[in-house]
């Protein structure tokens, strides 16, 4: 199975804020990977797909890069309605997997 | 608008079976692969498996395999999950997802207790 890592599992930060978290791979996925924010209660949120394409709808101060093992996501000024949990998931092999979450919490 | 109705979750005693639907509209369901995730309460999520746009074409978690079918009725623009066996480590909200790489839209999940 490919093993997805992220880091931090949890981050302190304030609105207008940049962050970045990442994303690791076991072994080599290309650009198949995605991005998602959950909000509590909600169902997730596709944010990026293709590692750096953007879902359609989504504002662009999110951004995604990367290829190979290790993939970034970026919000250029975090807002309000950012805070949230994010996972990365990698589709290039079965069985499917994501990074265990990182938790973006208001300073 | 695309949208995703899950239905069928509950509480079930363990060793028991439940099967979830899922109602797919505002978009061409036979033309897209289809998937389901968990996320049992409090962690993070989990795919459970998926099918291709005709149903010929399945792939199953390993922790749910020979247990959980995933099926699709196209004519119903319909999505199912066949669960037998149930343990307590199947408690999760089970979510319909769009897509078998890129998974774009979401439904709103399922709750699926095993307990008893």
């Amino acid at each position: 199975d490919i093993q997805m890592t992220q880091s931090p599992s949890s981050l302190s930060a304030s609105v207008g804020d940049r962050i970045t978290i990442t994303c690791r791979a076991s072994q080599g996925i290309s650009n198949y990977l995605a991005w998602f924010q959950q909000k509590p209660g909600k169902a997730p949120k596709s944010l990026i797909y293709a590692a750096s394409s953007l879902q359609s709808g989504v504002p662009s101060r999110f951004s995604g890069s990367g290829s190979g093992t290790d993939f970034t996501l970026t919000i250029s000024s975090l807002q309000p309605e950012d805070f949230a949990t994010y996972y990365c998931q990698q589709y290039s092999g079965y069985p499917r997997t994501f990074g265990q979450g990182t938790k973006v919490e208001v300073k | 608008e695309v949208q995703l109705v899950e239905s069928g979750g509950g509480l079930v005693q363990p060793g028991g079976s439940l099967r979830l639907s899922c109602a797919a509209s505002g978009f061409t369901f036979s033309g897209y692969w289809m998937s389901w995730v968990r996320q049992a309460p409090g962690k993070g999520l989990e795919w459970v498996a998926n099918i291709k746009t005709e149903g010929n074409e399945k792939h199953h978690a390993d922790s749910v395999k020979d247990r959980f079918t995933i099926s699709r009725d196209n004519a119903k623009n319909s999505l199912f999950l066949q669960m037998n066996s149930l343990g307590a480590e199947d408690t999760a909200v089970y979510y319909c997802v769009r897509g078998g790489w890129h998974c774009d839209y979401w439904g709103q999940g399922t709750l699926v207790t095993v307990s008893s």
